[in-house]
Protein backbone atom coordinates (compact mmCIF):
# COMPACT_ATOMS: atom_id res chain seq x y z
CA UNK A 1 0.00 0.00 0.00
CA UNK A 2 0.86 3.26 -0.76
CA UNK A 3 2.22 6.18 1.98
CA UNK A 4 1.98 9.61 1.90
CA UNK A 5 3.40 12.12 4.92
CA UNK A 6 3.75 15.54 4.67
CA UNK A 7 5.81 16.51 8.27
CA UNK A 8 5.08 19.99 8.38
CA UNK A 9 1.68 20.41 9.84
CA UNK A 10 1.83 23.93 9.93
CA UNK A 11 4.10 26.71 8.22
CA UNK A 12 3.77 30.21 7.71
CA UNK A 13 5.52 33.19 5.41
CA UNK A 14 5.75 36.78 4.96
CA UNK A 15 3.79 38.17 2.07
CA UNK A 16 5.80 37.93 -1.55
CA UNK A 17 7.88 35.79 0.31
CA UNK A 18 9.20 31.70 -1.11
CA UNK A 19 8.02 28.94 0.97
CA UNK A 20 8.80 25.00 0.43
CA UNK A 21 6.39 22.80 1.99
CA UNK A 22 7.52 19.24 1.74
CA UNK A 23 5.98 15.70 0.94
CA UNK A 24 7.58 12.43 1.04
CA UNK A 25 6.11 8.79 0.14
CA UNK A 26 6.44 5.49 -0.23
CA UNK A 27 5.66 3.50 -2.95
CA UNK A 28 6.25 -0.32 -4.97
CA UNK A 29 5.29 1.53 -7.90
CA UNK A 30 7.15 2.34 -10.77
CA UNK A 31 4.90 4.54 -12.76
CA UNK A 32 2.58 6.77 -10.86
CA UNK A 33 1.30 10.47 -10.31
CA UNK A 34 1.36 13.04 -8.08
CA UNK A 35 -0.67 15.75 -7.33
CA UNK A 36 -0.64 19.06 -5.04
CA UNK A 37 -3.85 20.17 -3.83
CA UNK A 38 -4.86 23.80 -2.15
CA UNK A 39 -8.00 23.66 0.07
CA UNK A 40 -8.74 27.40 1.36
CA UNK A 41 -10.84 27.77 4.22
CA UNK A 42 -14.00 27.59 1.97
CA UNK A 43 -13.06 23.60 1.93
CA UNK A 44 -13.11 23.49 -1.50
CA UNK A 45 -10.30 21.44 -3.01
CA UNK A 46 -8.37 22.65 -5.62
CA UNK A 47 -5.62 21.26 -8.06
CA UNK A 48 -2.61 23.45 -7.73
CA UNK A 49 -0.02 21.43 -9.59
CA UNK A 50 0.42 17.76 -11.08
CA UNK A 51 3.99 15.49 -12.23
CA UNK A 52 4.03 12.13 -13.86
CA UNK A 53 7.22 9.83 -12.20
CA UNK A 54 8.04 9.01 -16.25
CA UNK A 55 8.82 12.60 -16.49
CA UNK A 56 11.85 13.86 -15.41
CA UNK A 57 11.25 17.86 -15.86
CA UNK A 58 9.72 19.48 -12.71
CA UNK A 59 6.03 20.56 -13.77
CA UNK A 60 5.59 24.17 -12.93
CA UNK A 61 2.13 26.55 -12.92
CA UNK A 62 2.85 29.88 -12.99
CA UNK A 63 4.05 30.84 -9.19
CA UNK A 64 4.27 26.94 -7.97
CA UNK A 65 6.60 24.63 -9.20
CA UNK A 66 7.53 20.99 -7.50
CA UNK A 67 11.12 19.32 -6.82
CA UNK A 68 10.30 15.69 -7.93
CA UNK A 69 13.14 13.54 -6.73
CA UNK A 70 12.36 9.80 -7.85
CA UNK A 71 14.92 8.00 -6.31
CA UNK A 72 14.69 9.74 -2.81
CA UNK A 73 10.56 9.59 -3.31
CA UNK A 74 9.69 13.27 -2.31
CA UNK A 75 7.65 15.99 -3.53
CA UNK A 76 8.18 19.52 -2.60
CA UNK A 77 5.95 22.27 -3.69
CA UNK A 78 7.55 25.80 -3.65
CA UNK A 79 5.14 28.39 -3.53
CA UNK A 80 6.73 31.86 -5.50
CA UNK A 81 6.09 35.52 -4.30
CA UNK A 82 3.32 34.07 -1.74
CA UNK A 83 -0.55 35.87 -2.07
CA UNK A 84 -2.57 36.04 0.80
CA UNK A 85 -4.83 34.23 -1.16
CA UNK A 86 -2.33 31.52 -0.83
CA UNK A 87 -3.73 30.54 2.95
CA UNK A 88 -4.76 27.48 2.95
CA UNK A 89 -4.25 23.60 3.77
CA UNK A 90 -1.86 22.05 1.03
CA UNK A 91 -2.37 18.11 0.08
CA UNK A 92 0.23 15.79 -1.25
CA UNK A 93 -1.16 13.25 -2.71
CA UNK A 94 -0.12 10.13 -4.90
CA UNK A 95 -2.27 7.74 -7.51
CA UNK A 96 -0.62 4.96 -9.33
CA UNK A 97 -0.75 5.18 -13.14
CA UNK A 98 -3.03 2.97 -15.57
CA UNK A 99 -5.71 1.56 -12.82
CA UNK A 100 -9.53 1.51 -13.65
CA UNK A 101 -10.94 3.71 -10.59
CA UNK A 102 -7.56 5.49 -9.57
CA UNK A 103 -7.68 6.51 -6.17
CA UNK A 104 -5.50 9.00 -4.22
CA UNK A 105 -4.10 8.64 -1.51
CA UNK A 106 -3.71 11.68 0.50
CA UNK A 107 -0.72 13.28 3.11
CA UNK A 108 -1.94 14.87 6.36
CA UNK A 109 -2.03 17.85 4.88
CA UNK A 110 -0.19 21.01 5.88
CA UNK A 111 -1.59 24.55 7.00
CA UNK A 112 -0.25 27.64 5.36
CA UNK A 113 -0.31 30.92 6.70
CA UNK A 114 1.00 34.10 4.65
CA UNK A 115 0.91 36.67 6.51
CA UNK A 116 0.86 40.62 5.67
CA UNK B 1 -20.41 26.52 -14.66
CA UNK B 2 -19.52 24.52 -12.20
CA UNK B 3 -17.55 21.13 -13.18
CA UNK B 4 -18.52 19.04 -10.20
CA UNK B 5 -21.66 20.05 -8.21
CA UNK B 6 -23.09 18.32 -5.32
CA UNK B 7 -26.11 19.37 -3.70
CA UNK B 8 -27.00 20.15 -0.36
CA UNK B 9 -23.90 22.17 0.39
CA UNK B 10 -24.95 22.08 4.04
CA UNK B 11 -26.58 19.26 6.01
CA UNK B 12 -27.56 19.37 9.60
CA UNK B 13 -29.82 15.95 10.96
CA UNK B 14 -30.70 14.09 13.73
CA UNK B 15 -29.04 10.80 14.32
CA UNK B 16 -31.56 7.78 12.68
CA UNK B 17 -32.60 9.69 9.75
CA UNK B 18 -31.68 9.01 6.44
CA UNK B 19 -30.12 11.35 4.23
CA UNK B 20 -29.26 11.82 0.59
CA UNK B 21 -26.31 14.01 -0.98
CA UNK B 22 -26.55 14.24 -4.81
CA UNK B 23 -23.25 15.07 -7.47
CA UNK B 24 -23.35 15.87 -11.02
CA UNK B 25 -19.99 16.42 -13.29
CA UNK B 26 -20.55 18.06 -16.73
CA UNK B 27 -17.09 17.36 -17.61
CA UNK B 28 -17.41 14.26 -19.74
CA UNK B 29 -16.20 11.93 -17.54
CA UNK B 30 -16.28 8.28 -17.12
CA UNK B 31 -15.17 8.29 -13.72
CA UNK B 32 -16.57 9.55 -10.41
CA UNK B 33 -15.87 9.08 -7.03
CA UNK B 34 -16.89 9.91 -2.95
CA UNK B 35 -14.49 11.32 -0.41
CA UNK B 36 -14.65 11.64 3.07
CA UNK B 37 -13.03 14.53 5.06
CA UNK B 38 -12.84 13.78 8.92
CA UNK B 39 -12.63 16.09 11.91
CA UNK B 40 -8.81 16.05 11.48
CA UNK B 41 -8.96 17.22 7.50
CA UNK B 42 -7.68 13.49 6.81
CA UNK B 43 -9.49 12.63 3.21
CA UNK B 44 -10.02 8.75 2.20
CA UNK B 45 -11.60 7.59 -0.88
CA UNK B 46 -14.99 5.63 -0.30
CA UNK B 47 -16.30 4.89 -3.57
CA UNK B 48 -15.31 4.77 -7.16
CA UNK B 49 -17.89 3.96 -10.02
CA UNK B 50 -16.53 3.71 -13.78
CA UNK B 51 -19.46 4.40 -16.57
CA UNK B 52 -22.14 3.34 -13.72
CA UNK B 53 -19.76 0.45 -12.33
CA UNK B 54 -18.64 -0.07 -8.55
CA UNK B 55 -15.19 -0.45 -9.14
CA UNK B 56 -14.06 0.79 -5.74
CA UNK B 57 -15.58 -0.07 -2.04
CA UNK B 58 -12.93 0.86 0.44
CA UNK B 59 -14.44 -0.55 3.90
CA UNK B 60 -17.72 1.44 4.46
CA UNK B 61 -20.40 0.85 6.78
CA UNK B 62 -23.21 -0.89 4.14
CA UNK B 63 -25.27 2.52 5.82
CA UNK B 64 -23.31 3.97 2.93
CA UNK B 65 -24.82 3.16 -0.43
CA UNK B 66 -23.61 4.81 -3.62
CA UNK B 67 -26.07 5.32 -6.96
CA UNK B 68 -25.06 5.81 -10.17
CA UNK B 69 -28.06 6.21 -12.70
CA UNK B 70 -25.62 7.80 -15.50
CA UNK B 71 -21.98 8.36 -15.91
CA UNK B 72 -22.69 12.03 -14.69
CA UNK B 73 -24.02 11.26 -11.72
CA UNK B 74 -22.98 10.05 -8.66
CA UNK B 75 -25.97 9.96 -5.47
CA UNK B 76 -24.66 8.96 -2.03
CA UNK B 77 -27.43 7.40 0.62
CA UNK B 78 -27.13 7.35 4.13
CA UNK B 79 -29.03 5.30 6.09
CA UNK B 80 -29.47 5.61 9.87
CA UNK B 81 -26.66 8.24 10.55
CA UNK B 82 -24.50 8.44 13.53
CA UNK B 83 -23.09 10.83 14.86
CA UNK B 84 -19.50 9.91 13.49
CA UNK B 85 -20.78 9.98 10.26
CA UNK B 86 -20.54 14.08 10.78
CA UNK B 87 -18.13 15.34 7.75
CA UNK B 88 -17.31 16.68 4.42
CA UNK B 89 -18.22 14.30 1.68
CA UNK B 90 -16.66 14.90 -1.20
CA UNK B 91 -17.12 13.89 -5.15
CA UNK B 92 -15.11 14.02 -7.57
CA UNK B 93 -14.37 12.86 -11.04
CA UNK B 94 -11.89 11.75 -13.52
CA UNK B 95 -11.74 10.43 -17.31
CA UNK B 96 -9.42 7.39 -16.94
CA UNK B 97 -8.00 7.10 -20.29
CA UNK B 98 -7.06 8.74 -23.59
CA UNK B 99 -7.11 12.57 -22.04
CA UNK B 100 -4.58 14.77 -22.15
CA UNK B 101 -5.23 15.56 -18.39
CA UNK B 102 -4.85 11.29 -17.78
CA UNK B 103 -6.14 10.62 -14.57
CA UNK B 104 -6.62 13.74 -12.57
CA UNK B 105 -9.41 13.94 -10.22
CA UNK B 106 -11.21 17.03 -9.96
CA UNK B 107 -13.32 17.47 -6.90
CA UNK B 108 -16.75 19.28 -5.65
CA UNK B 109 -17.44 22.25 -3.48
CA UNK B 110 -18.57 19.23 -0.71
CA UNK B 111 -21.00 18.65 1.67
CA UNK B 112 -20.69 19.23 5.39
CA UNK B 113 -22.92 16.95 6.86
CA UNK B 114 -23.69 17.45 10.98
CA UNK B 115 -25.67 14.69 12.99
CA UNK B 116 -26.75 16.23 15.96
Amino acid sequence: AQTVTQSQPEMSVQEAETVTLSCTYDTSESNYYLFWYKQPPSRQMILVIRQEAYKQQNATENRFSVNFQKAAKSFSLKISDSQLGDTAMYFCAFMKHGTSGSRLTFGEGTQLTVNP
Amino acid sequence: DTAVSQTPKYLVTQMGNDKSIKCEQNLGHDTMYWYKQDSKKFLKIMFSYNNKELIINETVPNRFSPKSPDKAHLNLHINSLELGDSAVYFCASSQDKGSPSGNTIYFGEGSWLTVV
